[in-house]
């Protein structure tokens, strides 16, 4: 099994919807939980880290849900700018210390 | 700061070809790591350090080697280039275990 799933989409809204996409981890040691954002040809750039209590930053809200290792990000009143894929980053402790893994991503593509 | 530069950019290899792939940062972070990309597949850790003089493999280890003999630079090599090894591959450091990861632009590898 996969150790970071997500829904690879595509997703496609129109502006101003809400959206909002999942994320399933594994391995229950995993210790920190990011959400990256990379756009066609680019790098990935972090969006947000996810913490326990949840976060929010403007339109963007990440939820963690340890019982059920799953990670959540919403975006709201989405933007044409928006469009991306959103990749899901479990860093897990152990034996592959300080390793990052991603998630294969979910495409969003916002329409006007 | 320029924070994760990548060289070269772009390179075109002919099979049994060797090369080295340069990650600089200037973040004074101790983790560094080397993933490729590939359609479908998302980001794959290839090796990994967590401080200077120390590497670790990840995920697809076989037909890389690296060195961490500064704590500023990440060295890829490929010994023996071979069609599979055609992929985007980023660069990525981090302060610590529990922070998130900066990335440089990526090196578009194609290799015939």
């Amino acid at each position: 099994r996969k150790e970071v799933e997500q829904d690879p989409g595509p997703f496609n809204v129109p502006e101003g919807a809400t959206v909002a996409f999942n994320c399933t981890y594994s391995n229950s040691a995993s210790q920190s939980f990011f959400w990256y954002r990379q756009d066609c040809r680019k790098e990935p750039k972090l969006l947000m880290s996810v913490y326990s209590s949840g976060n929010e930053d403007g339109r963007f809200t990440a939820q963690l849900n340890r019982a059920s290792q799953y990670i959540s990000l919403l975006i709201r009143d989405s933007k044409l700018s928006d469009s991306a894929t959103y990749l899901c980053v479990v860093k897990f402790y152990g034996g592959s210390q300080g390793n990052l893994i991603f998630g294969k991503g979910t495409k969003l593509s916002v329409k006007p | 700061n320029a924070g994760v530069t990548q060289t070269p950019k772009f390179r075109v290899l002919k099979t049994g070809q060797s090369m080295t792939l340069l990650c600089a940062q200037d973040m004074n972070h101790e983790y560094m790591y080397w993933y490729r990309q590939d359609p479908g597949m998302g980001l794959r850790l290839i090796h990994y350090s967590v401080g200077e003089g120390t590497t670790a493999k990840g995920e697809v280890p076989d037909g890389y080697n690296v060195s961490r003999l500064k704590k500023q630079n990440f060295l890829l090599g490929l010994e023996s280039a071979a069609p599979s090894q055609t992929s985007v591959y980023f660069c990525a450091s981090s302060f610590g275990g529990h922070t998130e990861a900066f990335f440089g632009q990526g090196t578009r590898l194609t290799v015939v």
